[in-house]
């Protein structure tokens, strides 16, 4: 069972350059989210989904884009790279109708754009 | 606005050394607060949950604590394996989606 899987883990870009971070999650969740992590910040929510083929702005969504297609899987884009991107990005995913509220992570993308 | 602040920033320990890590919040009604540890280069992973005011958790040597106003952590004879970041988050309001964290205690504890 892997749970919420995040690809790449790693990842340099120059500025103006794009990518497409993945997540995949193999528990039937409903939610999934992307949020990244500074230091002294705490975790920041990007953007998020309810179910398959919506998504929502979060805290920090400015520079990103989001889709989910299927259920299992959440993209994360940057279509034009910039330094203040370079973070840490996490994806979770939450069960919903059980009362429990409980978010599940990846291990992370570690991105640094030069 | 959700309000949560984790303090100290950190905390260093001798083994065996009990302490607490101090969560406040400041919400308008609240769903349950979470406590999870983060490894280094890791993502955080769930230890609690917490829904009404003077629960308690309990999970080897973390004990997890629910006031109207704050959340405490304490660790009772850590050993070093209990080195992590702790993170604090709640969850508020009509909504059942959105967490909001806390910028966490990066507890060292020392052989």
């Amino acid at each position: 069972n892997a749970g919420v899987t995040q690809t790449p883990k790693f990842r340099v870009l120059k500025t103006g350059q794009s990518m497409t971070l993945l997540c995949a999650q193999d528990m039937n969740h409903e939610y999934m989210y992307w949020y990244r992590q500074d230091p002294g910040m705490g975790l920041r929510l990007i953007h998020y989904s309810v179910g398959e083929g919506t998504t929502a702005k979060g805290e920090v969504p400015d520079g990103y884009n989001v889709s989910r297609l299927k259920k299992q899987n959440f993209l994360l884009g940057l279509e034009s790279a910039a330094p203040s991107q370079t973070s840490v990005y996490f994806c979770a995913s939450q069960v919903t109708g059980t009362g429990r509220y409980i978010q599940y992570f990846g291990a992370g993308t570690r991105l640094s754009v030069l | 606005e959700d309000q949560v602040t984790q303090s100290p920033e950190a905390l260093r320990l001798q083994e065996g050394e009990s302490s607490s890590l101090n969560c406040s919040y400041t919400v308008s009604g609240l769903r349950g607060l979470f406590w999870y540890r983060q490894d280094p280069g890791k993502g955080p992973e769930f230890l609690f949950t917490l829904y009404s005011a003077g629960e308690e958790k309990e999970k080897e040597r973390l004990k997890a604590t629910l006031t109207k106003k704050e959340s405490f952590l304490h660790i009772t004879a850590p050993k070093p394996e209990d080195s992590a970041t702790y993170l604090c988050a709640v969850q508020a309001g009509t909504n059942d989606y959105k967490l909001s964290f806390g910028a966490g205690t990066t507890v060292t504890v020392r052989a």
